[in-house]
């Protein structure tokens, strides 16, 4: 059981480039999440689908956008890389009310 | 503004000791609270989920208690192990939307076991 599968692993982006980072669950949960995680600062959420055909702005959704393709895969693109978007992102699931399950992260450096 | 906070930040153990880690929170209307584990270059995994009635869950060796009334957690570890090396973080649901998008994260506290 995969649970929650996200590429690539590492990348690294020069200012201006896009890119998509691609989830994919295998649990059958309704929600998808983005998160980033920065040094000394808690997980923040960029955008979140809580049901297939339905994404929502999170709290810092600048320069993203986001595509729930179907149940399983919910995707990140960053369209012009900047610096800031130097992090760490996950991508998580869960059934309303439950845990979360979080991939293995993708580490992001744009120069 | 919601906030969650750790204390300590880091901390350092003997094998075989046992520690606690606290979560302070102000968020407000609040659901449940959740304490996770992340291993270096992993995400997070779930350790625990309490809701406003309950006070105390364990997951194993992991024991986290919740002060509703004082906005308080403790995340307890008995008989600690090097694989407990982490960082630990405390997570508030501030609304029972039926969705994690209210969620407040910690900065998490980095533990590390030590022989």
């Amino acid at each position: 059981n995969a649970g929650v599968t996200q590429t690539p692993k590492f990348q690294v982006l020069k200012t201006g480039q896009s890119m998509t980072l691609q989830c994919a669950q295998d649990m059958n949960h309704n929600s998808m999440y983005w998160y980033r995680q920065d040094p000394g600062m808690g997980l923040r959420l960029i955008y979140y689908s809580a049901s297939e055909g339905t994404t929502d702005k999170g709290e810092v959704p600048n320069g993203y956008n986001v595509s729930r393709l179907n149940k399983r895969e919910f995707s990140l693109r960053l369209e012009s890389a900047a610096p800031s978007q130097t992090s760490v992102y996950f991508c998580a699931s869960s059934n309303p009310g439950e845990k979360l399950f979080f991939g293995s992260g993708t580490q992001l450096s744009v120069l | 503004k919601n906030q969650v906070e750790q204390s300590p930040q880091s901390l350092i153990i003997l094998e075989g000791k046992n520690c606690t880690l606290q979560c302070n929170y102000t968020v407000s209307p609040f659901s449940n609270l959740r304490w996770y584990k992340q291993d270096t270059g992993r995400g997070p995994v779930s350790l625990t989920i309490m809701t406003f009635s309950e006070n105390t869950k364990s997951n194993g060796r992991y024991t986290a208690t919740l002060d509703a009334d004082t906005k308080q957690s403790s995340l307890h570890i008995t008989a600690s192990q090097l694989s407990d090396s982490a960082s630990y973080i405390c997570v508030v649901s501030g609304r029972n939307t039926g969705t994690a998008s209210k969620l407040t994260f910690g900065t998490g506290t980095r533990l590390q076991v030590t022989l």
